[in-house]
């Protein structure tokens, strides 16, 4: 069965650190992998996804991802923080074989930004 | 641009009564997903309609239905309710068939209370 397993739970960080979450996925085939965020009070929306091509993807906000395809990983990245990051964040997979796009998502990572 | 758009908002029940939540997809999609979002917890799929059928089901018992109309809207219906029910729905729409027809995008969700 699928799985994906997210290492930070609760993350703070300053403004201006540097970020990284960790995403595992458990898989045989070929995926589909995506990052949703979710401010404080709105809907979950849609950070980056990876298909195919590069395995490097940049997202919305200044955010990317990596593809690790021999790790199971798609770590989401991003240099610099702002305090407007503050949210939660979930990585979620499909797998490409399916007809639905059925998402698996990870428990997800509260990111907390002090100004 | 019309997005993904659920009713009601917030809603209370009580042990063993049925409710019916309600979305509409984002403009141009004809495929709904819903989902089930537990406090601290991703998503978890609950199945997905397209053609008025249902495509795909997750591990949720038969007190959990659905329904999509000839304009692509959905219905969930949750019958006899427990208070472990109490959570956020997320409706997510796509296009089946387009370029992007794995990109999922969420309405904001009704949170539902079972006392």
């Amino acid at each position: 069965a699928q799985s994906v397993s997210q290492h930070n739970h609760h993350v703070i960080l300053s403004e201006a650190a540097s970020l990284e979450l960790g995403c595992n996925y458990s898989y045989g085939g070929t995926v589909n992998l995506f990052w949703y965020v979710q401010y404080p009070g709105q809907h979950l929306q849609l950070l980056l996804k990876y298909f195919s091509g590069d395995p490097l993807v940049k997202g919305i906000k200044g955010f990317e991802a990596e593809f690790i395809k021999s790790k199971f990983s798609f770590n989401l990245r991003k240099p610099s923080v702002q305090w407007s990051d503050t949210a939660e964040y979930f990585c979620a997979v499909n797998a490409r074989s399916s007809n639905t796009g059925k998402l698996i998502f990870g428990q997800g990572t509260t990111l907390q930004v002090k100004p | 641009d019309a997005g993904v758009t659920q009713s009601p908002t917030h809603l209370i029940k009580t042990r063993g009564q049925q409710v019916t939540l309600r979305c509409s997809p984002k403009s141009g999609h004809d495929t709904v997903s819903w989902y089930q979002q537990a406090l601290g917890q991703g998503p978890q799929f609950i199945f997905q309609y397209y053609e008025e059928e249902e495509r795909q089901r997750g591990n949720f018992p038969d007190r959990f239905s659905g329904h999509q109309f000839p304009n692509y809207s959905s219905e969930l219906n949750v019958n006899a309710l427990l208070l472990g029910d109490s959570a956020l729905y997320l409706c997510a729409s796509s296009l089946t068939g387009g370029q992007s027809s794995d990109t999922q995008y969420f309405g904001p969700g009704t949170r539902l209370t079972v006392l």
